[in-house]
């Protein structure tokens, strides 16, 4: 079974510009939620979605956004860039249900820098 | 404000010697912890997890052990091998609860040294 597959893999953008990252769950998973890391910080949740709503939503400017399809693939789209955006985005999936909490299966990352 | 603590940044142990990451935590709603690695360029994978209802949990040379009383877990590894230097988090979730996403705490960098 592939695992959860995020691309691109690297990316470098300026500051004010926007970017959109892509992520595809694993074959059945339904959720999928994103997490940014940073060295002094961490992995910080983002969002969750499960079937193409969003269930949680962490800390984050309204310039995070995300959206869910119906096949289960994910985008996260960043605006309005700033330096401290800079960062290794990554992207989990698992089934879970309401309720309920599954270990995550996680991407590889896309590693965003803002110049 | 943290609500999963992994006060360590680092640690450096020797290949054969037990290693222990200590992890604290605030929301004594949480209920199921999890420890994930994660190797440099890759996504952090599951190691091991824990429920609230038990103590102590054992995979391999893999141990985690939940102090509710005192809102402390750690992850033993014995013996410690030079493939397990990764950083290691720590992660907590309220399962009975609608926010069943994982929070995690800042990582430990692990050494182990040949």
């Amino acid at each position: 079974k592939a695992g959860v597959t995020q691309t691109p893999r690297y990316l470098i953008k300026t500051r004010g510009q926007q970017v959109t990252l892509s992520c595809s769950p694993i074959s059945g998973h339904r959720s999928v939620s994103w997490y940014q890391q940073t060295p002094g910080q961490g992995l910080q949740f983002l969002f969750e979605y499960f079937s193409e709503t969003q269930r949680n939503k962490g800390n984050f400017p309204g310039r995070f956004s995300g959206r869910q399809f119906s096949n289960s693939r994910s985008e996260m789209n960043v605006s309005t860039l700033e330096l401290g955006d800079s960062a290794l985005y990554l992207c989990a999936s698992s089934l879970r249900g309401q309720g309920s909490v599954e270990k995550l299966f996680f991407g590889s990352g896309t590693q965003l820098s803002v110049l | 404000d943290q609500q999963v603590k992994q006060n360590s940044p680092s640690l450096s142990v020797q290949e054969g010697r037990i290693s222990i990451l200590n992890c604290d935590y605030t929301n004594s709603m949480f209920d199921y912890f999890l420890w994930y690695k994660k190797y440099p360029a890759e996504g952090p994978t599951f190691l091991i997890s824990i429920s609230s209802i038990k103590d102590k949990n054992e995979d391999g040379r893999f141990t985690v052990f939940l102090n509710k009383s005192a809102k402390h877990l750690s992850l033993h590894i014995v013996p410690s091998q030079p493939g397990d230097s990764a950083v290691y988090f720590c992660a907590a979730s309220n399962a009975g609860g609608s926010q069943g996403n994982l929070i995690f705490g800042k990582g430990t960098k692990l050494s182990v040294k040949p």
